[in-house]
């Protein structure tokens, strides 16, 4: 049973640096063919895909964000790390991670399979 | 970048059929996954790679895609159906994921 599970800090101040980390059971990320996504959510607002790690190390991110974000894997601890530089009001949100199989050759996947809970990040000062 | 487009609501009986669009430029050409969503809980994945289904997911889900609209059809329509649903593909352009804006789905 593959389960995930966000974890770090519910308030951070405009400009700091925000880590979340996604701890995981289930499954190995350093089996083939296995990625972990960060996907964010806006209270009232669509999903927003952030950044994904697969198990070769390889990492795709948002264009958008792309300057802010820094997605890390720790095999041995069967965690990911978001890092989010920066942060604004505007990053207010629930940030989730989920488990997903790459598709042939890393153009997609078979979609986000199982997501954790989520966790609720506010910025403000 | 991608966009993807959905409509923001859909109302539907009970028994009757859902269909909730994805539209986006030459849709048909990449692989769609959907995901349902309500309140208060992470989303679940419903539909992948157009129109197979995870297991545990009932078959009156199903899912197509062809030219510019890829579409999640619920069929027998249900009161626990009401959530939202997002579509999802991969921009090869840029290698990464795309979400829609999401449909809410009302169960009158």
């Amino acid at each position: 049973q593959i389960t995930l599970k966000e974890s770090g800090p519910t308030l951070v101040k405009p400009t700091q640096t925000l880590t979340l980390t996604c701890t995981f059971s289930g499954f190995s990320l350093s089996t083939s063919g296995v990625g972990v996504g960060w996907i964010r959510q806006p209270p009232g607002k669509a999903l927003e895909w952030l950044a994904l790690i697969y198990w070769d190390d390889d990492k795709r991110y948002s264009p958008s964000l792309k300057s802010r974000l820094t997605i890390t894997k720790d095999t041995s601890k069967n965690q990911v790390v978001l890092t989010m530089t920066n942060m604004d009001p505007v990053d207010t949100a629930t940030y989730y991670c989920a488990h997903s199989i790459a598709a042939a050759g890393k153009e997609g996947s078979y979609g986000m399979d199982v997501w954790g809970q989520g966790t609720t990040v506010t910025v403000s000062s | 970048s991608y966009v993807l487009t959905q409509p923001p609501s859909v109302s539907v009986a009970p028994g009757q059929t859902a269909r909730i669009t994805c539209g986006g430029n030459n849709i048909g050409s990449k692989s769609v996954h959907w995901y349902q969503q309500k309140p208060g809980q992470a989303p679940v994945l419903v539909v992948y790679d157009d129109s197979d289904r995870p297991s545990g997911i009932p078959e009156r889900f199903s899912g197509s895609n062809s030219g510019n609209t890829a579409t999640l059809t619920i069929s027998r329509v249900e009161a626990g159906d009401e959530a939202d649903y997002y579509c999802q593909v991969w921009d090869s352009s840029s290698d990464h994921e795309v979400f829609g804006g999401g449909t809410k789905l009302t169960v009158l």
